[in-house]
């Protein structure tokens, strides 16, 4: 079965630096891509960032520079370093991954407030 | 960024057919933008439903199609039933980044 656990969101005032892991069982993330989502509360769906099986990365104009995603093969587990976070950055943080199917996590809070 | 369209609401009867679009600002929507559709109900996290224009995933139910359609990517929904209202999203590809579709209340 094909498993995708985000953690380590919280509440982080502005300015304030998050890390957020993806544990990924039942794939590999080093042979396919995932991506990370966000989405607002009561908003849409907001893409952020991607890892590619070739180790190249992409982000969203709203968070490049701000924003670094990696990876652990050894740990199966995906990451977004999360630096000069703003108000606007509040939401919920979902990982996917794109093998076959395309599985998301359940998602972990992440609060920019003073 | 490219800013993708979808219609912010749709409504379809039981039974019926209805069909949710994706366009984007620059051009036509083709299968280079590898076009995805996800479901999402209230309080949950999203599901995809659809990959790569129109490759349904093992779990998404067979009245589901996706399709491009004059320059647009889209999502048919064949024999509506009350489980599929949802918002549903699309998302697709610009040479390496994404963009969402601003999501489409379905109401069934």
């Amino acid at each position: 079965e094909i498993q995708l656990v985000e953690s380590g969101g919280g509440f982080i005032q502005p300015g304030g630096s998050l890390r957020l892991s993806c544990a990924v069982s039942g794939f590999t993330v080093s042979n396919n891509h995932v991506t990370w989502v966000r989405q607002a509360p009561g908003k849409g769906l907001e893409w952020v960032s991607v890892i590619y099986d070739s180790g190249d990365t992409n982000y969203a104009d709203s968070v490049k520079d701000r924003f670094t995603v990696s990876r652990d093969s050894s740990d199966n587990t995906v990451f977004l370093q999360m630096d000069s976070l703003r108000a606007e950055d509040t939401a919920a943080y979902f990982c996917v991954g794109f093998g076959g199917n395309s599985y998301w996590g359940q998602g972990t809070p992440v609060t920019v407030s003073s | 960024q490219a800013v993708v369209t979808q219609e912010p609401s749709l409504t379809v009867s039981p039974g019926g057919t209805v069909t949710l679009t994706c366009d984007s600002r620059i051009g036509s929507v083709t299968s280079r933008h590898h076009p995805y559709w996800f479901q999402q109900k209230p309080g949950q996290a999203p599901r995809t439903l659809i990959s790569d224009t129109s490759n349904r995933q093992s779990w998404t139910p067979a009245r589901f199609s996706g399709s491009l359609l004059g320059g647009k990517a889209a999502l048919t929904l064949s024999g509506a039933r009350p489980e599929d209202e949802a918002y549903y999203y699309c998302f697709l590809s610009f040479s390496g980044s994404w963009v969402f579709g601003g999501g489409t209340r379905l109401t069934v």
